[in-house]
């Protein structure tokens, strides 16, 4: 079974930039999450998704993050502009789990490191 | 807001040596508990969770976790580790009625040949 897949690996940007983050769940997965991870921090959830539907974005700075799952597949995370303090690994995880209520085991991805210059 | 804590940030132990890390959550109702391993250039994994009965939980690879209500702490054990098992640990908890789970910040794990 393939897993969660992530692109790029590595991205460095200037700051004001803008990037964009790719994720492709396992097949037939209900929920996708992307999360940032700061060095020496653990993963912070960012926004979830059921389907193509937003489960939950609170913590997502709506002012310069923005995500999307087109046809409840794929999801792209978009930053712009970009901060110094964005630097992160940025993960994509998915689980089975219809619910939405993240209960299900969750398959991460190897994350995208994100520099900001 | 729910909050996690790891005191251990990073251990070290030989093989053979037992193992326990701590994991502590401020949030007093109905939780979900799990820990998540990243071994050197893996992804992050799911080690074990606990949702609800037996307060002691076994996962893979021969780790185990205790919850303790009263304590307010989900503990990681291990009676004898491996090199292989040298990873980074996060704790995570989902309070009742959330959609966010909030991880701890991890610990680091070194294990010695």
């Amino acid at each position: 079974e393939a897993g969660v897949a992530q692109s790029p690996r590595y991205k460095i940007i200037e700051k004001r930039q803008s990037v964009a983050f790719w994720c492709n769940p396992i097949s037939g997965h209900a929920t996708l999450y992307w999360y940032q991870q700061i060095l020496g921090q653990g993963p912070k959830l960012l926004i979830q998704f059921q389907n193509n539907g937003v489960v939950d974005d609170s913590q997502l700075p709506k002012d310069r993050f923005s995500a999307e799952r087109l046809k409840g597949v794929d999801s792209t995370l978009k930053i712009q502009p970009a901060k110094l303090e964005d630097s992160a690994v940025y993960l994509c995880a998915s689980s089975l789990d219809g619910s939405g209520r993240s209960t299900d085991t969750q398959y991460f991805g190897p994350g995208t490191r994100l520099t900001v210059l | 807001a729910q909050s996690v804590s790891q005191h251990n940030h990073h251990v070290i132990l030989s093989e053979a040596a037992s193992l326990e890390l701590g994991c502590n959550y401020s949030y007093g109702g109905t939780v979900n508990l799990f820990w998540y391993v990243q071994y050197p250039g893996q992804h992050l994994q799911l080690l074990l969770k606990y949702f609800s009965g037996d307060p002691l939980v076994k996962g893979i690879k021969g780790f185990e976790a205790e919850f303790i209500k009263s304590k307010f702490s989900f503990n990681l054990r291990k009676p004898s580790v491996q090199w292989s098992d040298t990873a980074e640990y996060f704790c995570a908890v989902l309070s009742g009625g959330s959609y966010i789970p909030t991880f701890g910040r991890g610990t680091s794990l070194i294990v010695h040949p």
